[in-house]
């Protein structure tokens, strides 16, 4: 089976500083998708960035880009100019053919 | 966009009686839709895949007579909690891929609380 793991449960930034978020993951397979999600308070999931593996390019979406590096399986987040609301948990997942893996999670907290 | 509108978004209940949870996929068809369980400060853990006109693949570990999952249409998905204790009592989420490896759409969850 796929794993996820997220190595930082607590991540901590200074407000308008730059955090990135670690993740590795475990996968035979070479088409697959990964996504970086936020969960507030409210639980509601939210979609951050997400990259298909068979993509070089990493994706960006405005604050929030990822280093993904296929052959090391990693898929790291940066958040740039962090803001109060960037607060959350952030989970990493991994999904291929209707198979949806997460990882433990790490909770991101901005420090004003 | 795509959204998925699972109701109730809080239930209480009665040990030993069962609560019905709804996954709806409101403008897209949604032929599967994953359940997941989340405890507090936790990952999301799935449990099973429900398939649209077949048997839903529970994950290891997990009841199947336990947890009722029906995916009747292609709307619609349920996850029944049948003779609830609490110890089943958890955040329930539900999600399904709008389209073929599309990033999932989540439902705002249910908090079930048994008592």
């Amino acid at each position: 089976a796929q794993t996820v793991t997220q190595s930082q449960p607590e991540m901590s930034v200074q407000e308008a500083e730059t955090v990135t978020l670690s993740c590795t993951y475990d996968t035979s397979e070479s088409d697959y998708y990964l996504f970086w999600y936020k969960q507030p308070p409210s639980r509601q999931m939210i979609l951050v960035i997400r990259q298909e593996a068979y993509k070089q390019q990493n994706a960006t979406e405005n604050r929030f880009s990822v280093n993904f590096q296929k052959a090391a399986k990693s898929f790291s987040l940066k958040i740039s100019d962090s803001q109060l609301g960037d607060a959350a948990m952030y989970f990493c997942a991994y999904y291929n053919n209707n198979d949806m893996r997460f990882g433990a999670g790490t909770r991101l907290t901005v420090k004003p | 966009g795509a959204v998925v509108s699972q109701h109730p978004s809080r239930v209480i209940c009665k040990s030993g009686t069962s609560v019905k949870i709804e996954c709806r996929s409101l403008d897209f068809q949604a032929t599967t839709m994953f359940w997941y369980r989340q405890f507090p400060k936790q990952s999301l853990m799935l449990m099973a895949t429900s398939n649209e006109g077949s048997k839903a693949t529970y994950e290891q570990g997990v009841e199947k007579d336990k947890f009722l999952i029906n995916h009747a249409s292609l709307t619609l998905s349920t996850l029944t909690v049948t003779s609830a204790h609490p110890e089943d009592s958890s955040f329930y989420i539900c999600s399904a891929p709008g389209q073929p490896n599309s990033p999932l759409h989540f439902g705002n969850g249910t908090r079930l609380t048994v008592t």
